[in-house]
């Protein structure tokens, strides 16, 4: 059974700070996704990661992916208050048929 | 990019009766579309992943009779909920898949915020 963690779950940051949102993962997954929701909304994707060592930036966002050790991070850069919002990882299951299997998600406020 | 348009976006139905959300992706095909359920402030739930003509996979503890899935053609997938009761309230977000589509992000619909009363 594939099992996604997320940590932290809530993470509340000043502007300008960085920090980092990791995801773990149980088993072995083809890919790893991540997602961005805003309250009430549905979610939208920030990154798609194919293979180990892959790294795709987007502004203030970076992500990640060790496939070896089953672990992605979205990394924040000198946080905006825009960037509040709730941060999902998911892992592919199944291969190319297969389905997401989401983590918990990260609640992330900015502060001014 | 490709999009998918979800509707209702918002529902109140009365307790017992069906109410049907539609999925459809507009500039792509998918044979294969998934619903979830999202509780208030937790994280998106697997209900069933939607097969282009055939029946629907659940997962383990979705009702099938409850919850109904038809996905007739490559653009619609509709989740139909039977005999609605105040547990069936949450959101429930469709995300279709445009075939080889795997190494791009899962393309999810706008959701439905289903209320029963």
């Amino acid at each position: 059974e594939l099992k996604v963690e997320q940590n932290p779950l809530f993470l509340s940051m000043q502007e300008g700070k960085n920090y980092t949102i990791y995801c773990n993962y149980s088993t072995t997954s083809d890919r790893l996704y991540w997602y961005r929701q805003d309250p009430g909304k549905s979610l939208e994707s920030l990154f798609v990661l194919l293979s180990n060592g892959a790294v795709k930036q987007e502004g203030r966002l970076m992500a990640s992916l060790d496939t070896k050790a089953r672990l992605s991070t979205l990394h924040i850069t000198a946080a905006v208050h825009d960037l509040s919002a709730t941060y999902f990882c998911a892992a592919l299951l199944g291969g190319s048929q297969g389905n997401l299997i989401f983590g918990k998600g990260t609640k992330l406020s900015v502060k001014p | 990019g490709a999009v998918v348009s979800q509707h209702p976006s918002r529902v109140i139905c009365k307790s017992g009766t069906s109410v049907k959300i539609e999925c459809r992706s507009l500039d792509f095909q998918a044979t294969t579309m998934f619903w979830y359920r999202q509780f208030p402030k937790q994280s998106l739930m697997l209900m069933a992943t939607s097969n282009e003509g055939s029946k629907a996979t659940y997962e383990q503890g979705v009702e099938k009779d409850k919850f109904l899935i038809n996905h007739a053609s490559l653009t619609l997938s509709t989740l139909t909920v039977t005999s609605a009761h105040p547990e069936d309230s949450s959101f429930y977000i469709c995300s279709a898949r445009p075939i080889g589509g795997e190494n791009y992000g899962y393309t999810f619909g706008s959701g439905t915020r289903l209320t029963v009363v």
